[in-house]
């Protein structure tokens, strides 16, 4: 495996549920991110994660959990979402924090709440 | 604050024709700049970047970005677009200070090539 890997690409859930989001980076990254993509909308910061420590929570709904076991690991527990919490999740890594840094981003995981 | 703004969020022009997507920025210093590409069902990848030196910036696939301090702007050109390059692009822009994290996106502007 190379890159940034999600599971599972595709998740459907009621509201009265609780899944989690995988992500995995294989490129040796120290920092790890959550970004939501809706329709016609931004992207929107969710959490970031450096050296398996939280420096970001972007007023994020605590019905959404992030974990970060290590470096190469990040995870998003979910659970009892709403259905306008329907949309693209995306994982990206990097190497450092700093601004010049690229994102290197993975295919997403397309979760629908029921 | 920063801001990002990207005119269009559908182009469409004819395979082999050029391709301009427009990006304008609002920041107090100059930022990082960058253009993303998202293919169908995928991430979104990085096509290029610009920190610092010289302001014409090459990226993938024949794309390429200039940066235009006086006019806050970062557009994207091709000169001949192909029908592969359908696709939503992505505008970002990150402040020199303070870390990526606080790198902000545009709304994405969907490029449709026309046979």
């Amino acid at each position: 495996e190379t890159g940034v890997t999600q599971t599972p690409r595709h998740l459907v859930m009621g509201m009265t549920n609780k899944k989690s989001l995988k992500c995995e980076q294989h490129l040796g990254h120290n920092a790890m991110y959550w970004y939501k993509q809706s329709a016609k909308k931004p992207l929107e910061l969710m959490f970031v994660y450096s050296l398996e420590e939280r420096v970001e929570n972007n007023s994020v709904p605590s019905r959404f959990s992030p974990e970060c076991p290590n470096s190469s690991h990040l995870f998003l527990h979910l659970h009892t979402l709403q259905p306008e919490d329907s949309a693209l999740y995306l994982c990206a890594s990097s190497q450092g924090t700093s601004g010049a840094n690229v994102l290197t981003f993975g295919a997403g995981s397309r979760l629908t709440v029921l | 604050a920063q801001s990002v703004t990207q005119l269009g969020s559908h182009v469409s022009v004819s395979e082999g024709a050029l391709v301009l997507l427009r990006c304008n920025y609002s920041s107090s210093v100059p930022p990082y700049l960058f253009w993303y590409v998202q293919y169908p069902n995928q991430g979104l990848q990085l096509l290029l970047k610009y920190t610092t030196g010289a302001t014409l910036v090459k990226g993938i696939n024949g794309f390429e970005a200039e940066f235009k301090k006086s006019e806050t702007s970062f557009h994207l050109t091709k000169p001949s677009a192909h029908m592969s390059d359908a696709a939503e692009y992505f505008c970002a822009v990150t402040p020199p200070t303070g870390g990526g994290f606080k790198t902000i996106f545009g709304a994405g502007t969907r490029l449709f090539v026309k046979a």
